[in-house]
């Protein structure tokens, strides 16, 4: 099956600092790329829509300021979380559609765990 | 609305009986109804899906039902096993974006 990569599993760092999490499609060309947040014991809380080659499509209460997203190509996305402040420490899970078969199936990446200190 | 609502939020039940997730929705412009488990700290598992043009789709001891009339599609999981043990959420599809119910955290107790 489609295998998603995030990179890196886990980050702790300072508050004020910016911090970047690369989501790979490994073996597919990926159209669509959606990142999530995920705090525990909670559900997935969809962030933004990346689309390779246009910009990304944030939903609303999302800070496109804050969570940069780029899509720069068909097996990478990566989001950039500016100024990152104690409140953003969550978990954070990319996924992935796949080009040429069915785009409604999304592949997960395995999560990134950002702890602000 | 985009919101999802999921039943149960917890559920218990003993090695061997069934389970069963219930989710709502609003959108009737949803055609695709996914389901994912999610064990702690790792990425969500498809597990099972179906379609706006099937009613019940079933793949082992998992089945989906989908009434796309009154908006509801239900999990069902027989004779579970306590590797069933894990969360649940049921999503929505939709104008490419996926929308997430709460989740159910099912025990499954040996």
């Amino acid at each position: 099956g489609a295998v998603v990569s995030q990179h890196p599993s886990w980050v702790i760092c300072k508050s004020g600092t910016s911090v970047k999490i690369e989501c790979r499609s490994l073996d597919f060309q990926a159209t669509t790329m959606f990142w999530y947040r995920q705090f525990p014991k909670q559900s997935l809380m969809l962030m933004a829509t990346s689309n390779e080659g246009s910009k990304a499509t944030y939903e609303q209460g999302v800070e496109k300021d804050k969570f940069l997203i780029n899509h720069a190509s068909l097996t990478l996305s990566t989001l950039t979380v500016t100024s990152a402040h104690p409140e953003d420490s969550s978990f954070y899970i990319c996924s992935a559609s796949s080009w040429g078969t069915s785009t409604d199936t999304q592949y997960f990446g395995p999560g990134t765990r950002l702890t602000v200190l | 609305g985009e919101n999802v609502e999921q039943h149960p939020s917890t559920l218990s039940v003993q090695e061997g009986d069934s389970a069963v997730i219930k989710c709502t929705y609003s959108d009737s412009a949803s055609n695709y109804f996914p389901w994912y488990k999610q064990e702690l700290g790792k990425r969500p598992q498809l597990i099972i899906d179906i379609r706006s043009n099937v009613g019940e789709k079933k793949d082992q001891r998992i089945a989906v039902t989908l009434n796309k009339t009154a908006k509801h599609f239900s999990l069902h999981i027989t004779e579970t096993q306590p590797e069933d043990s894990a969360v649940y959420f049921c999503t929505r599809y939709n104008f490419n974006k996926f929308y997430f119910g709460s989740g159910t955290k099912l025990n499954v107790k040996p």
